[in-house]
């Protein structure tokens, strides 16, 4: 089974300043997707970034990229120029490509800015 | 345009009580499953359903039962809960790949979740 750790519980970082959130996963497959989502204060999930694993470039969505390293299964979330609406919990999660998108997620990391 | 809806958002059980959770969805999505969410634990996969009238289980799915009778809604069931049920549980949709080499996207949408406590 596959499994994904994240092994910061909390983060915290300077309004403006740049942070990185890690997670590693372990999986036997090669063809996978990764991605992380956002959970404000709201409960709302929401879909950051995603990752396919065939692709070698990091994705980016505007502030956010990944670094995407497949042979040591890590799978990293920087944040550029944080801001004080980027404050929430972040899930990294592994999806196989199988067609019924099951995702599994790992454990979070509740992110604070500090103004 | 609403979503993922569920109902209700709030709820509040004794050992050994029956409820169900409604999850419905304006998407005409396939897939719709349903997660809880426990502190340390991040979210885990109950039951899950890849179209009307199929369910199929998820991470952890002992005390729980599901139906999904029309495409829209996917229903949580809790024949007896019990305290170690007492979590939030999130539903969510998402589409299957449209065509060519099949690739899921995994973007789930997800409701706003709701807060099951059992006493």
């Amino acid at each position: 089974a596959q499994t994904v750790t994240q092994s910061q519980p909390e983060m915290s970082v300077q309004e403006a300043e740049t942070v990185t959130l890690s997670c590693t996963y372990d999986t036997s497959e090669s063809d996978y997707y990764l991605f992380w989502y956002k959970q404000p204060p709201s409960r709302q999930m929401i879909l950051v970034i995603r990752q396919e694993a065939y692709k070698q470039q990091n994705a980016t969505e505007n502030r956010f990229s990944v670094n995407f390293q497949k042979a040591a299964k890590s799978f990293s979330l920087k944040i550029s120029d944080s801001q004080l609406g980027d404050a929430a919990m972040y899930f990294c999660a592994y999806c196989p490509n199988f067609g019924n998108e099951k995702l599994t997620f790992g454990t979070g990391t509740r992110l604070t800015i500090i103004p | 345009n609403a979503g993922v809806t569920q109902t209700p958002k709030f709820r509040v059980l004794k050992t050994g009580q029956s409820m169900t959770l409604l999850c419905a969805q304006d998407m005409n999505h396939e897939y719709m499953y349903w997660y809880r969410q426990d502190p340390g634990m991040g979210l885990r996969l109950i039951h899950y359903s890849v179209g009307e009238g199929t369910t199929a289980k998820g991470e952890v799915p002992d005390g729980y039962n599901v139906s999904r009778l029309k495409k829209q809604n996917f229903l949580l069931g809790l024949e007896s809960a019990a305290p170690s049920q007492t979590s939030v549980y999130f539903c969510a949709s998402s589409y299957p790949p449209t065509s060519g080499r099949a690739r899921p996207t995994g973007e789930l949408f997800f409701g706003e979740g709701s807060r099951l406590t059992v006493l």
